[in-house]
């Protein structure tokens, strides 16, 4: 049963172009949940779906950063018009229920840099 | 709002002795999670250990036990005989029974030395 996958591992964009990430949750798993950390700090958390959903977007910018998690296919973090701020390591997280008691598995996130 | 923190941005000890990691959290819910993340140099996200808020009795994973201390909000991780490979930044992180976010504090780099 493979993990959390995320690619690219390492995503390198110009300022001003757009940023795809994409993540497939583990087998069996509806919820997906992307958390960005920036250098020397921990995780944040910024957005939650399940299929076709967004069950909570309250860490999204309100601006420029979209996420779906179609029924088909995997969940897509889309940064549009990036700048050097956004240069961050994103991670995916995915998990079969939304209880707290469930265990949540990362993947190996990928590294945005914006040059 | 609930916060975590970890006082302790960096850590040094020698190969097999017992290092402590500290946490605090705030919070005015009364069912809740806590975690023990650690993240190595690859940057994978491995849960260490869980304790549930309404278990009085610390958890323990073979090496790794936590000091859990709900009335003063403190759950502290213990490493004995630690070994080069913890070597890695260690997250202490909270989640709420009924949400769906994990908050993490900001990490405490270990450093294990031969």
């Amino acid at each position: 049963n493979a993990g959390v996958m995320q690619n690219p591992r390492h995503l390198v964009r110009r300022r001003g172009q757009e940023a795809r990430l994409r993540c497939s949750p583990m087998k069996g798993h509806s919820h997906v949940y992307w958390y960005r950390q920036l250098p020397e700090e921990g995780l944040k958390f910024m957005v939650y779906l399940q299929k076709e959903n967004i069950i909570d977007e309250s860490g999204m910018p309100k601006e420029r950063f979209s996420a779906e998690f179609p029924k088909e296919g995997p969940s897509i973090l889309r940064i549009q018009q990036v700048v050097r701020g956004d240069s961050a390591a994103y991670f995916c997280a995915s998990s079969r229920t939304d209880r707290g008691n469930t265990e949540a598995f990362f993947g190996q996130g990928t590294r945005l840099t914006v040059v | 709002a609930q916060t975590v923190t970890q006082s302790q941005p960096e850590m040094s000890v020698q190969e097999a002795e017992t290092v402590t990691l500290s946490c605090t959290y705030d919070t005015s819910e009364n069912n809740y999670y806590l975690f023990w993340y650690k993240q190595p140099p690859s940057r994978q996200m491995i849960l260490v250990i869980r304790q549930e808020a309404y278990k009085q009795q610390n958890a323990t994973e073979n090496r790794f036990s936590v000091n859990f201390q709900k009335a003063a909000k403190s759950f502290s991780l213990k490493i004995s005989d630690s070994q080069l490979g913890d070597t890695a930044m260690y997250f202490c992180a909270f989640i709420m029974n009924r949400d769906d976010k994990i908050i993490f504090g900001k990490g405490t780099r270990l450093h294990i030395l031969p």
